[in-house]
């Protein structure tokens, strides 16, 4: 099984509904992250949790919240969807706290928001 | 704000060749830099990170190097195979927390 998973795959939805997108890790790793990718312009940040009590704004959060279920689970929801939020998003991991680690990343959800 | 830059956008090369990806970054006071191979429809996978304090990590046919001062980086690939056709992205770490900014990539197909 994979390490980090992500669901749905792929999922479209309307503008105004609101969608949650779950990530689960299997690591037993502290650290969480969401990213959104688009054409042109790499991954930018939406979100980070170093811990289940910790949960942090990255670069581009706007429009979204973050919730820390478990140290395993970490959920995007997108409130009220609008069609610039279509984008490839992907979910991360790395070790604890106290290390330096490379991120491990989920498959992606392909979001598109008509 | 942190800004990364990869040329060229895409590449192609014969099987067998050895290439050379570049990665340039705006601001030198880094923690680390990470190369991560991405393939459609998955995800990114890790490939070499080079902490501030070193020039460069192997890794297989794999080398990147670091200049800091310079605020660049880059990936070298030696006798390209197409199981190497992905795209390569450079991302940077400033904090140590891995909050990470990332360049667009470069997307790097290899003809048999």
């Amino acid at each position: 099984d994979a390490d980090v998973t992500q669901t749905p795959r792929n999922r479209i939805t309307k503008t105004g509904k609101r969608i949650m997108l779950e990530c689960s890790q299997t690591k037993g790793h502290d650290r969480m992250y969401w990213y959104r990718q688009d054409p042109g312009l790499g991954l930018r940040l939406i979100y980070y949790s170093f811990d289940v009590k910790d949960i942090n704004k990255g670069e581009i959060s706007d429009g979204y919240s973050v919730s820390r279920q478990a140290q395993a689970k970490f959920s995007l929801s997108l409130e009220s969807a609008i069609p610039n939020q279509t984008a490839l998003y992907f979910c991360a991991t790395s070790g604890t706290v106290t290390s330096t680690d490379t991120q491990y990343f989920g498959p992606g959800t392909r979001l598109t928001v008509l | 704000k942190q800004e990364v830059t990869q040329i060229p956008a895409a590449l192609s090369v014969p099987e067998g060749e050895n290439l050379v990806l570049n990665c340039s970054f705006t601001d030198s006071a880094i923690y680390n830099l990470q190369w991560f191979r991405q393939d459609p429809g998955k995800g990114l996978t890790s490939l070499l990170l080079i902490q501030s304090s070193q020039r460069e990590q192997t890794s297989g046919r794999l080398n990147a190097s670091l200049d800091k001062s310079s605020g660049r980086s880059t990936l070298y690939i030696a006798a390209s195979q197409p199981g190497d056709s992905a795209t390569y992205l450079c991302a940077v770490d400033q904090t140590g927390a891995n909050n990470l900014f990332f360049g667009t990539g470069t997307r790097l197909t290899v003809i048999p």
